[in-house]
Order: C-alpha cells, then sequence, then structure tokens
C-alpha cells in the first residue's frame, strides 16, 4: 500500500535551516509529484508547492519563494523540503502529499523554532 | 489565486443525522481536459488530512458510502447522510484545477 512516511520531530533555533525528509513507498515514485503543505498551529492547510519526481522541477506557490527549497533522491524515494533563515512564523506541521490532487498524506514533520 | 470559500465554518450535528458542507470557488474549476478537480479532505482531531473525494463526486478507496460530494462549476458541496462519532474533524476542500492550489478554510465538523 502506498506510504508516505515523514522525519521526526524538530526544534530549531531563529536562523537556523531544517531539513524534512517524505520516504515515499508502495507505489512507483516518479510517477506522481509530492506536494508540501503547511499547517501553523491551530490554522488551516497552505499549499505550499509541489515537485515533479520526474524532472526535480519544483513550483513555489507565492510566500514560499526564497527561503524553501524542494528536493529529491530518487535513488531511495525520498522527497525533500529544506527551510533556511527559520523564524517563529515558521513553526508549523509540514506535510508532503502523493501527486497534485493530494491523494495519500505523510504523517506530517512539526518543525518548532524558538530560542 | 482562486478563493475557496467555505460555509459553514462551525458545524454541530446531532448523531445519525445529515450535514452538508458548501465550497464556493472565485472561479470555475472545470479543467481544459473537461475534468473538474475538487477534492474534499477529513483532518480528524490529531491525524493527518485523508483524502476523502476526488473529482467532485468520486470517493476514495475505503471511504464509507456515507459520504458523498457533488456540485459543478464553483458550487460544490459534501455531504454525510447520517453522521457518526468517528467523522469529528475538519474537512476541507482543495481545488486542484488551477496553479496554485488551493484550500478552503475548514469547516469543523462536532457533535452536539
Amino acid at each position: 500500500q502506498v506510504q508516505l512516511v515523514q522525519s521526526g520531530s524538530e526544534l530549531k533555533e531563529p536562523g537556523a535551516s531544517v531539513k524534512v525528509s517524505c520516504k515515499a513507498s508502495g507505489y512507483t515514485f516518479t510517477t506522481y509529484a509530492i506536494t508540501w503543505v503547511r499547517q501553523a498551529p491551530g490554522q488551516g492547510l497552505e499549499w505550499m508547492g509541489w515537485i515533479n519526481t520526474n524532472t526535480g522541477n519544483p513550483m513555489y506557490a507565492q510566500g514560499f519563494r526564497g527561503r524553501f527549497v524542494f528536493s529529491l533522491d530518487t535513488s531511495v524515494s525520498t522527497a525533500y523540503l529544506e527551510i533556511s533563515s527559520l523564524t517563529a512564523a515558521e513553526t508549523a506541521v509540514y506535510y508532503c502529499a502523493k501527486s497534485t490532487q493530494c491523494d495519500n498524506w505523510g504523517q506530517g514533520t512539526l518543525v518548532t523554532v524558538s530560542s | 489565486d482562486v478563493v475557496m470559500t467555505q460555509s459553514p465554518l462551525s458545524l454541530p450535528v446531532t448523531l445519525g443525522q445529515p450535514a452538508s458542507i458548501s465550497c464556493r470557488s472565485s472561479q470555475s474549476l472545470v479543467h481544459s481536459d473537461g475534468n473538474t478537480y475538487l477534492n474534499w479532505f477529513q483532518q480528524r482531531p490529531g491525524q493527518s488530512p485523508r483524502r476523502l473525494i476526488y473529482r467532485v463526486s468520486n470517493r476514495d478507496s475505503g471511504v464509507p458510502d456515507r459520504f458523498s460530494g457533488s456540485g459543478s462549476g464553483t458550487d460544490f458541496t459534501l455531504k454525510i447522510s447520517r453522521v457518526e462519532a468517528e467523522d469529528v474533524g475538519v474537512y476541507y476542500c482543495m481545488q486542484g484545477t488551477h496553479w496554485p492550489r488551493t484550500f478552503g478554510q475548514g469547516t469543523k465538523v462536532e457533535i452536539k
């Protein structure tokens, strides 16, 4: 069955970077895109963008350009989200999801930014 | 960007009674390929979102048939025929036709 398994919670200081992983199994990784979604504490879902797992080409929503980077390692069926120069505003749960229609989701990774 | 507007934002329901959530888009969600990419997701407390409905009215595998989706163009509805305790959570619509994808604000379903 399709599974997306994300890396564990992270506690980072302001200004640091974080890299979240999303390992896919149960399907051919390069057949479907990976979408990234953010959920701030007590808030709704925010679409961050997606990465084409065949070409590696990413697309970012307006508020996620510059310090957010999507990448892949297709040899291990894994997608990554890296965020640099973290601020408290990035404290959230980050989800990966399969395809541009988000048909399967990872369990989420809580990133906490605090000094 | 396409704005997705859900109503109501809070929906207290009695067990066994029906429930209905509306989702309206600021633009038509009919894609140039003829499909309408409107999805519904359920997020139970403390869990990841789970897709329930894709392309307006198609239930994902394992989704109980008490959930149904309908609508066209810019106006869509998710219905629960008889609410059960496990249906408590927040429901989101998401349009998958235009870039960037966008979610509704979410509708919190709770038991009266």
